[in-house]
Formats: C-alpha cells, sequence, structure tokens
C-alpha cells in the first residue's frame, strides 16, 4: 500500500464555517506534510509533523490549525479563512523528514478547497 | 533567482515523440525529486535519483551532479503523459530545516 489518502476530494465552506481536511497512509512513514498549490504555481510547504509533532510551521495563518492525532493520521482543521485561502491542499508523507535526501514522499489526490 | 527552474515552461508534442523536460539547481543536493501532477490535481512521484540515471518504463531521468542538472526524458510520447512535470530538490526552511523547493513545473501536452 503505497497510497496516501486525503478527504473530502472537494470541499466548499464559508468564511465562518469550521471544517477539516484529512489526510492517512499505512506505509508506516513517520514524516507527514500538508502543501497549498494555487493554479499554476508549485506546491507551497505549510506544516511538516515528524513523529508526530509539529517539526515546521512555514509561517501559516492560525486559521488553519494542523493537527497528528497518531502516525497515520494528519488532520488539517480550517476555521475563519479567506476566498484566497481557495486553493488545493496537498497531503504527502516520507519515511524520514530528515531523509528528504534519501526517501521517496508520496503525495495524495489533494482537496480543492473553495471559500465563499 | 530560482533555487530550481525548469525548462521548457509548456510543451506540446505529437503523440510518438521523444520529449525532454529539463532542471537546473542551484543549491546543493543529495537527492532530486521528478513528479507528475495530472489536472485532477493528485502528484505522483516519478523518480528520485541521485547520480546517474534511472528508467521505468518510457521515462527515464538523469542527473548531473557536477553540473546541477537534470533531465526527464519521455521516449514515443502518448496522449496520457499529458501533465505537469515538476522538479524538486531539498532545500531550507528560513528556520534551516530541511524541505521540498519546487520547480514551477513543465505542462506538457500530448497531442493524438
Amino acid at each position: 500500500d503505497t497510497e496516501v489518502t486525503q478527504t473530502p476530494k472537494h470541499l466548499v465552506m464559508g468564511m465562518t464555517n469550521k471544517k477539516s481536511l484529512k489526510c492517512e497512509q499505512h506505509m508506516g512513514h513517520r514524516a507527514m506534510y500538508w502543501y497549498k498549490q494555487k493554479a499554476k504555481k508549485p506546491p507551497e510547504l505549510m506544516f511538516v509533523y515528524s513523529y508526530e509533532k509539529l517539526s515546521i510551521n512555514e509561517s501559516v495563518p492560525s486559521r488553519f490549525s494542523p493537527e497528528c492525532p497518531n502516525s497515520s493520521l494528519l488532520n488539517l482543521h480550517l476555521h475563519a479563512l479567506q476566498p484566497e485561502d481557495s486553493a488545493l491542499y496537498l497531503c504527502a508523507s516520507s519515511q524520514e523528514q530528515g531523509g528528504l535526501s534519501g526517501n521517496t514522499i508520496y503525495f495524495g489526490e489533494g482537496s480543492w478547497l473553495t471559500v465563499v | 533567482k530560482n533555487e530550481v527552474e525548469q525548462s521548457p515552461q509548456n510543451l506540446t508534442a505529437q503523440e510518438g515523440e521523444f520529449i525532454t523536460i529539463n532542471c537546473s539547481y542551484s543549491v546543493g543536493i543529495s537527492a532530486l525529486h521528478w513528479l507528475q501532477q495530472h489536472p485532477g490535481g493528485g502528484i505522483v512521484s516519478l523518480f528520485m535519483l541521485s547520480s546517474g540515471k534511472k528508467k521505468h518504463g518510457r521515462l527515464i531521468a538523469t542527473i548531473n551532479i557536477q553540473e546541477k542538472h537534470s533531465s526527464l526524458h519521455i521516449t514515443a510520447s502518448h496522449p496520457r503523459d499529458s501533465a505537469v512535470y515538476i522538479c524538486a530538490v531539498k532545500g531550507r526552511t528560513q528556520g534551516g530545516s530541511e524541505k521540498l523547493v519546487f520547480g514551477k513545473g513543465t505542462k506538457l501536452t500530448v497531442n493524438p
């Protein structure tokens, strides 16, 4: 199983809503990532969890709140988002964070988020 | 200057043609990733390489560490190869942690 599964695939939410994006992998990977991708742009790193602890926060606004309940799951809680937060949110995982040099990174299919 | 530069930005080919996508990087690396992203959004890791050449089916990736350059080749291209191909290398966050630095991608369209 080399899959990273993301749900939902599509989400439309209002600026006052609270919603969550979910990501799951069963490859035993200890590093999990959230990326944000706008149209025709490369992915931008948001958060990295290593061994279930937040290791990188790329100065992401607090309206995005990550959570890693266990080694297989990664959530991104969304609250009071702005229309400019509409984007594709990609989850990824790799064996180790520090081993980016030698580890393949696996991406999910992404969650398309629209904030209205 | 971007740390990872890809060329061309857009590429249109006829089915069966040999395709080459180039990636140059300015950071010191120990591995480079080639990724494929379809319009649906999901990203697939095609290759991770640190030296020489790798082949998978009709895809070939090469890297020259001294010249800081990598190429992705597609032989006998097919319309299903139409996608955005992204080169990524290890870089550093402002805090000094490792992260992937992505090129802007090459949009490939293969016409039947």
